[in-house]
């Protein structure tokens, strides 16, 4: 699996948009980006998903670059309980072999 | 409504003495993960179940089992916990439909040892 680098932690006002990067140069070209957060005490949370194309759900908006070398996870409208760990995981899909691989990810802080 | 259940979510166990923890899901996936967490770490795959088949990472240590006797429920067994194994342990399912179906995480159980 390609290796993510993430920036150790960020802040965030309440209410401004949240921008978490994340670089993954060694992606292969069937590697999705996979984005999870963990708020303190709880299992991870999965958020989003994509190839190369931009994907938005009711949770984010996720950008691809259009070399797939980095990708930013947006948080439109940060509120405190968005505090948590960012997971950027680059990662094949399917079959027996699929998993994730886990790095340190970025704290988001979001301020009031 | 939660889909993927952790009991209990604090077990303390004494050093050397042999412990399971659970987990079951309502969501009837095909595949079933146990991660270890400790303290300010990232979680770490232990191993998972592809429906009956098992499959072990490398690095786990023989200490560590599994069981799924059905789709729905799944075990981690500690045979003789040491003061290293406290952490807290992550219990996620998945659907392979030969997509790229995200997982679902419990809330772990968080695993002290005296």
């Amino acid at each position: 699996d390609a290796k993510t680098t993430q920036p150790t932690s960020m802040d965030c006002a309440e209410g401004r948009a949240a921008n978490l990067p994340c670089n993954h140069s060694t992606i292969s070209g069937n590697e999705y980006v996979y984005w999870y957060r963990q708020i303190h005490s709880q299992g991870p949370q999965y958020i989003i998903h994509g190839l190369k194309n931009n994907e938005t759900n009711e949770m984010a908006s996720l950008i691809i670059t259009e070399d797939r070398k980095s990708s930013t996870l947006i948080l439109p409208h940060a509120t405190l309980r968005d505090t948590a760990v960012y997971y950027c995981i680059v990662r094949a899909g399917g079959g027996s072999n699929y998993k994730l691989t886990f790095g340190k990810g970025t704290l988001l802080t979001v301020n009031p | 409504d939660a889909m993927v259940i952790q009991n209990p979510r604090y077990q303390v166990t004494q050093f050397g003495k042999p412990v399971t923890l659970s987990c079951s899901q309502t969501l009837n996936h095909n595949v079933m993960y146990w991660y270890q967490q400790k303290s300010s770490q990232a979680p770490k795959l232990l191993f998972h179940y592809y429906d009956k088949d098992f499959n072990n990472e490398a690095d786990t240590p023989d200490n560590f089992q599994s069981r799924r006797p059905n789709t729905s429920f799944c075990f981690l067994d500690i045979r003789s916990p040491g003061l290293g194994d406290a952490a807290m342990y992550l219990c996620a399912t998945r659907f392979d439909g030969g997509g790229r179906e995200p997982q679902h995480f419990g809330d772990g159980t968080r695993l002290s040892i005296l």
